[in-house]
């Protein structure tokens, strides 16, 4: 089945410092999500990608939908402490299911 | 309306026990999604239903899973006989039909410990 491969697996990082982690597909996805999970609770959509090469901001997150339509990153800008989590892609390939693929998240941790 | 929401939080059974997990969707969502998550993993599907009818089933949810939603509106998934590798948080979503991907929304799961 489609797997996503999700890197680093996990980051430790001062506050104000800009993240990057990213995810990749050995097939097509039509839309990117990223997600963000803190303990006990579930995933949070942060932003979401629906056209390839498409660049979307949030305040500090920046996500891309790669070109290929294989892969998406995701930047976390000026780190602050609640940035803590695990942030997770997922990819949709449209059609009548709606389920995602999710990729094994990155952990992140914040030194302030 | 508060989001989606999952009834118990916390559940530790014995092995062999029955256990059912309640979901209530966000009210005006007509699809509803049924995920597991172990640990150190991402979200991994099990099913989905379009108000009442479950259309999709993901071969992992094995026979002893069995998931409804009679009135299309909340749902209940029931594991029978429950083994030690059934541990993992359960996590439901909903969305709206015509906006599938924009308003999927989690629930905060239902964590399930089977000793």
């Amino acid at each position: 089945g489609q797997q996503l491969n999700q890197s680093p697996q996990s980051m430790f990082i001062q506050e104000g410092e800009d993240v990057s982690m990213n995810c990749t597909s050995s097939s097509i996805f039509n839309t990117w999500l990223w997600y963000k999970q803190d303990p006990g609770e579930g995933p949070v959509l942060l932003i979401a990608l629906y056209k390839a090469g498409e660049l979307t901001s949030n305040g500090r997150l920046t996500a891309q939908f790669g070109i290929t339509r294989k892969d998406s990153f995701l930047n976390i800008s000026a780190s602050i402490p609640s940035d803590v989590g695990i942030y997770f892609c997922a990819g949709y390939n449209g059609g009548s299911q709606g389920n995602l693929i999710f990729g094994k998240g990155t952990k992140l941790s914040v030194k302030p | 309306d508060t989001g989606v929401s999952q009834d118990p939080r916390h559940k530790i059974t014995k092995r062999g026990q029955n256990v059912t997990f309640r979901c209530d969707p966000i009210s005006e969502h007509n699809r509803l999604y049924w995920y597991r998550q172990t640990l150190g993993q991402g979200p991994e599907f099990l099913t989905y239903f379009q108000n009442e009818a479950q259309l999709e089933k993901s071969r992992l949810l094995s026979d002893r899973f069995s998931a409804e939603r009679p009135k299309g509106s909340f749902s209940t998934l029931e594991i029978q006989r429950t083994e030690q590798g059934d541990s993992a948080m359960y996590l439901c979503a909903s969305s709206l039909l015509a906006s599938t991907l924009y308003g999927y929304t989690f629930g905060s799961g239902t964590r399930l410990t089977v000793v």
